[in-house]
């Protein structure tokens, strides 16, 4: 395996209660991402990081919010979790964008966190 | 921005049948295509890879051909198997973000 892990794989939680995600890895890789999967959208990026401390928002990224204070560790933030945060969520990681032919530039994946919000 | 349109699904065929999911993007720069695979219950794992035009990525009996003259990067296999039920994604790699296409749900009936 890649040696990539989420936590925890399924949570069910109340509205406005607030929830995070972990996301933690063994491969010393520099990229980090949060992607949500929902029926009809395919993966949607919510947030990612180049490095420690450095992260930036993808497409879906309101409501949510990301740390990275470890190379090995990505945190998902929801301050105050909605229903339509109801997902599947997945973390995945990956070497380095630049390197194309070596295979450095592949997104791997976790296993994924089903979030229920009721 | 980047975008991915893919098939819709469902698709259904039977076994030892051809397949194709198409898949077209919109990109800036020179991004790499991918096509990952999502198993019942599964996380996404990559099926095959191609990095500039005219490259053809293969993996167990899939393959898909960058084209650039029609930004396009269709699946195809030419006979599928039950075990190939799944659903299948489509994806462009920028230098940062990679995006993603809908997914095809492909299901085989023997």
């Amino acid at each position: 395996d890649a040696g990539i892990t989420q936590s925890p794989r399924h949570k069910v939680t109340e509205t406005g209660t607030p929830v995070t995600l972990r996301c933690h890895q063994t491969e010393n890789h520099r990229y980090m991402y949060w992607y949500r999967q929902d029926p009809g959208h395919g993966l949607r990026l919510i947030h990612y990081s180049y490095g420690v401390k450095d992260t930036d928002k993808g497409e879906v990224s309101d409501g949510y919010s990301v740390s990275r204070s470890k190379t090995e560790d990505f945190l998902l933030t929801l301050e105050s979790a909605t229903s339509s945060q109801t997902s599947v969520y997945f973390c995945a990681i990956r070497a380095e964008p630049g390197q194309l032919l070596s295979g450095a530039n592949v997104l791997t994946f976790g296993a994924g966190s089903r979030l229920t919000v009721l | 921005g980047n975008s991915v349109t893919q098939m819709e699904g469902p698709v259904t065929l039977s076994e030892e049948a051809f397949l194709t999911i198409n898949c077209t993007y919109t990109a800036t720069g020179y991004p790499s295509l991918f096509w990952y695979v999502q198993y019942p219950g599964e996380g996404l794992q990559l099926l095959l890879k191609a990095t500039k035009a005219d490259d053809k990525g293969s993996n167990k009996g899939f393959e898909a051909t960058y084209r650039k003259e029609t930004t396009s990067f269709h699946l195809e296999k030419g006979s599928v198997q039950v075990s190939d039920s799944a659903v299948y994604f489509c994806a462009l790699g920028g230098y940062q973000k990679v995006t993603f296409g809908t997914g095809t749900k492909l299901q085989v009936i023997p």
